[in-house]
């Protein structure tokens, strides 16, 4: 059975900070990896999606990178503001055609 | 596009009391996901349908669930009767044909329940 597990659970930096949310998963049989954003009482925005033959992704301030072999996978916030204030969920499709959530890393960016 | 839209945000119950849950998903979207959030256990998928025909509810936690989708633009979860462990955030998604083998859904804003 998939699981994926995020770290760290709970991450504040201050502004203007890059930063590494660190996210892993136990098959490495995947279709994709998505990286999404919760805020406060909202649904889930997806951020970014790699599929399993890409390497990486990027939008805007955002990189997500992925090892597959290795089941990890990164997202790369630069230079970040208090609106990137939210909890990033990574989810992984695999072979059971579902995706796999992680728990979550809650980010606050102080100002 | 008004995205999927669900109804009630916020449901508060007490036990034993029956609950539904409304999801009308995207319009052309011809599959729709229940997800449950919680604290313990993260997202976890119910139950999806494709074409309005349940495909896989292997993740529905017992028989007093159950999830309906009597046409395109409308799906039900019910609860009957209700539990206080049922309290969680409750996630409709849809996603169209193709995308959806990809896993990019889009997710309505949730209803939370609470069962007292």
């Amino acid at each position: 059975k998939q699981e994926v597990t995020q770290i760290p659970a709970a991450l504040s930096v201050p502004e203007g900070e890059n930063l590494v949310l660190n996210c892993s998963f136990t098959d490495s049989a995947i279709y994709n990896l998505q990286w999404f954003r919760q805020d406060p009482g909202k649904g889930l925005t997806s951020l970014l999606l790699i599929q399993s033959s890409q390497r990486e992704q990027t939008s805007g301030r955002l990189n997500a990178s992925l090892d597959k072999s290795s089941g990890r996978s990164i997202l790369y916030i630069a230079a970040s503001q208090p609106g990137d204030s939210a909890t990033y969920l990574c989810a992984v499709y695999g072979s059971a055609r579902q995706l796999t959530f992680g728990s979550g890393t809650q980010l606050t960016v102080l100002p | 596009d008004a995205g999927v839209i669900q109804s009630p945000r916020h449901e508060v119950t007490e036990m034993g009391q029956e609950v539904t849950l409304r999801c009308k998903p995207i319009s052309g979207h011809d599959y729709l996901f229940w997800y449950r959030q919680t604290m313990m256990r993260g997202l976890e998928l119910l139950i999806y349908f494709n074409n309005n025909v349940p495909i896989d509810d292997s993740g529905m936690p017992e028989d007093r669930f159950s999830a309906k989708m009597p046409n395109a633009s409308f799906s039900t979860l019910k609860i009957q009767p209700s539990e206080p462990r049922d309290s969680a955030v409750y996630f409709c998604a849809s996603s169209p044909s193709g995308r959806a083998d990809t896993g990019e859904l889009f997710f309505g804003e949730g209803s939370r329940l609470t069962v007292l």
